[in-house]
């Protein structure tokens, strides 16, 4: 079975840090690995996903991710953090399978507050 | 905005009834997923259609059902419900069903069993 673990509940940054929210995650196989924000009383919104090639992956809004194989991590990071940034984050983990085992495994968020 | 539509926006109803949510995907997107988050549980995945045909079960109970239509809009049914059964349930969509599409969420249903 597959999962995922975001190991804080609570990251806090100054504004124009950097930021980091730590994700590792566990699946038989390959994974696909994706990155979502929410917003208070919103749905959820796709930031990035690693399917294959560059362990680097760029998404919205500045943000992007590292895949690391051996660590089995995939760590959201942020050069510069802004104030609207402050957000619920959310890893997940899908293998790259066929069956019904396709399903989307998220973690149990992350709260990152930056200050200004 | 995702493009993908849920209502109601909130929902209050007693122990015991049935309450049906409505999710339409964005255009053009065959696949629709249902997702429960609870404080307590987080964001448990709870059924996939493709193209009106279900494709991957979660941790869904057997009191709650759903279908999707062939205008691609789907429905979760939550029967007798329970105290335990408030949260904040979303629909998501994508293009395809494979597990390698991002997935566009709605602004969710709020269930509160009283």
């Amino acid at each position: 079975a597959q999962s995922v673990a975001q190991p804080e509940d609570q990251v806090n940054v100054a504004e124009g840090n950097p930021l980091t929210v730590k994700c590792t995650y566990s699946v038989s196989g390959n994974p696909y690995l994706f990155w979502y924000v929410q917003y208070p009383n919103r749905g959820l919104q796709f930031l990035l996903k690693y399917i294959t090639g560059d362990n680097l992956v760029k998404g919205s809004y500045g943000f992007e991710a590292e895949f690391n194989k051996s660590q089995t991590s995939f760590h959201l990071k942020k050069p510069s953090a802004l104030v609207s940034d402050s957000a619920l984050y959310f890893c997940a983990v899908s293998p790259i399978s066929s069956g019904s085992a396709r399903q989307l495994t998220f973690g149990s968020g992350t709260q990152l507050t930056v200050l200004p | 905005d995702s493009g993908v539509t849920q209502t109601p926006k909130h929902l209050i109803t007693a122990t015991g009834q049935r309450v049906t949510l409505r999710c339409s995907p964005r255009s053009g997107d065959l696949s629709v997923y249902w997702y429960q988050q609870s404080l307590d549980q987080g964001l448990q995945f709870l059924i996939q259609y493709y193209n009106g045909e279900e494709r991957a079960k979660g941790n869904i109970l057997e009191r709650f059902s759903a279908q999707q239509f062939p205008d691609l809009h789907s429905e979760l049914n939550l029967s007798s419900l329970e105290l335990g059964d408030s949260a904040l349930y979303f629909c998501a969509s994508s293009p395809s069903g494979t597990s390698s599409s991002e997935q566009y969420f709605g602004p969710g249903t709020r269930l509160t069993v009283t």
